[in-house]
């Protein structure tokens, strides 16, 4: 299996913070990496894919970047509707992995 | 509108048998993977299996080999997934969820089905 670390596991910021989730994997997955975003209670939303890629209807403060083993999500202004739980997850496999999650908290 | 509607809660005691589904629309059924996603309460996403229910191929992760059973009918645009005998650690909400080719993300998900196991 392809292990997927993401780090912090926890992140306080205030509204309008720039904030920066690491995602990395434990063998190159080329651009194959997603980012979604979980509230509680409801299903993940797909953010980013492609490593770098944003999805239909996603707001432009959330960037992706990264290839290879490395890979970041930065949201560049951060607003009340984005506090959740991002996760990133590896599509280079058909067994798919997620990290382990950030919980993106207000400070 | 692309839509997976799950099945509703369950409650089960230890031992017992169960078989949740997903039902799509707004798409053709055989034409996308359906994954299985499971979260545990308060954890988080374990990727568990795949169907492609074109040809009804079928690939677990190792985690999960085994332990279920994922499968699909394709005259009603439905996939499961079934327990043969539920353990105490198999409460958690399952998500499925669709993709189109493998290097392809999930781009929709059901709302989740949650599965108590309680004696």
């Amino acid at each position: 299996d392809i292990q997927m670390t993401q780090s912090p596991s926890t992140l306080s910021a205030f509204v309008g913070d720039r904030v920066t989730i690491t995602c990395r994997a434990s063998q190159s997955i080329s651009s194959w990496l997603a980012w979604y975003q979980q509230k509680p209670g409801k299903a993940p939303k797909l953010l980013i894919y492609k490593a770098s890629s944003l999805e239909s209807g996603v707001p432009s403060r959330f960037r992706g970047s990264g290839s290879g083993t490395e890979f970041t999500l930065t949201i560049s202004s951060l607003q009340p509707d984005d506090f959740a739980t991002y996760y990133c997850q590896q599509y280079n496999s058909y067994f798919r992995t997620f990290g382990q999650g950030t919980k993106v908290e207000i400070k | 509108e692309v839509q997976l509607v799950q099945s509703g809660a369950d409650v089960k005691k230890p031992g017992e048998s169960l078989k949740i589904s997903c039902t799509v629309s707004g798409y053709t059924f055989t034409t996308y993977w359906i994954a299985w996603v499971r979260q545990m309460p308060g954890k988080g996403l374990e990727w568990m299996g795949i169907i492609y229910p074109g040809d009804s191929d079928t690939k677990y992760s190792p985690s999960f080999q085994g332990q279920v059973t994922i499968s699909a009918d394709r005259s009603i645009s439905t996939a499961y997934l079934q327990w043969s005998s539920l353990k105490a650690s198999d409460t958690a909400m399952y998500y499925c969820a669709r993709h189109y080719t493998r290097y392809d993300p999930v781009d929709y998900w059901g709302q989740g089905t949650l599965v108590t196991v309680s004696s």
